[in-house]
């Protein structure tokens, strides 16, 4: 089993929907949560980063983590074609590097 | 500019071969990562370099693949007798803060490698 499990889609939606992307996870060591956006052909580039459980808001993004259930949420509101890309969770315990889930591909379609 | 550099972008090699894979990190930043991805996977780790030193090596997948860093700058991957489970996108990341709990990480757009 993986320790950062991600539903790989794809996942298409109209402009304008809400979208929500999760992962779940095993190992509670982990203690910092990110997601990240990579467009065809380009490396990931960080969209939000949170420490605690709870919500953390930036613009139509809200990154959403409950330690209790191992489970984190990304929340997409008013999405934008230019949204289309591959969504990846990460996360780290004390080590430094990241463990990441597989990615889910999102289509926003105008 | 800008950003992390990744040389080649693309490389095709025949099995057996060995390969060099270059990252130009960003200027002045101390950390710098080595991650794979392969087909539908999420990114696996491989090395981390701290200045010149590379405390971690336990992602390497084997005694084929070795990593250096030299002057706190550019990077060098290489992976000798080259096999077909190796071909996937290799990327490179550089931070400018070490060991910060909200160290960010800014990526390179990777070099896609192909064993035949």
């Amino acid at each position: 089993q993986k320790e950062v499990e991600q539903d790989p889609g794809p996942l298409s939606v109209p402009e304008g929907a809400i979208v929500s992307l999760n992962c779940t996870y095993s190992n509670s060591a982990f203690q910092y949560f990110m997601w990240y956006r990579q467009y065809s052909r380009k490396g990931p580039e960080l969209l939000m980063y949170t420490y605690s459980s709870g919500n953390k808001e930036d613009g139509r993004f809200t990154a959403q983590v409950d330690k209790s259930s191992k489970y984190i949420s990304l929340f997409i509101r008013d999405s934008q074609p230019s949204d289309s890309a591959t969504y990846l969770c990460a996360m780290r315990g004390s080590a430094r590097q990241l463990t990441f889930g597989s990615g889910t591909q999102l289509t926003v379609l105008p | 500019g800008a950003g992390v550099s990744q040389s080649p972008s693309n490389k095709v090699t025949e099995k057996g071969k060995d390969v060099e894979l270059r990252c130009d990190p960003i200027s002045g930043h101390t950390a710098l990562y080595w991650y794979r991805q392969s087909l539908g996977q999420g990114l696996e780790f491989l090395i981390y370099f701290q200045g010149n030193s590379a405390p971690d090596k336990s992602g390497l997948p084997s005694d084929r693949f070795s990593a250096e860093r030299t002057g706190g700058s550019v990077s060098t991957l290489t992976i000798q007798r080259t096999q077909q489970e190796d071909s996937a996108v290799y990327l490179c990341a550089s931070s400018p803060r070490w060991a910060a709990t909200n160290e960010k990480l800014f990526f390179g757009s990777g070099t896609q490698l192909s064993v035949l």
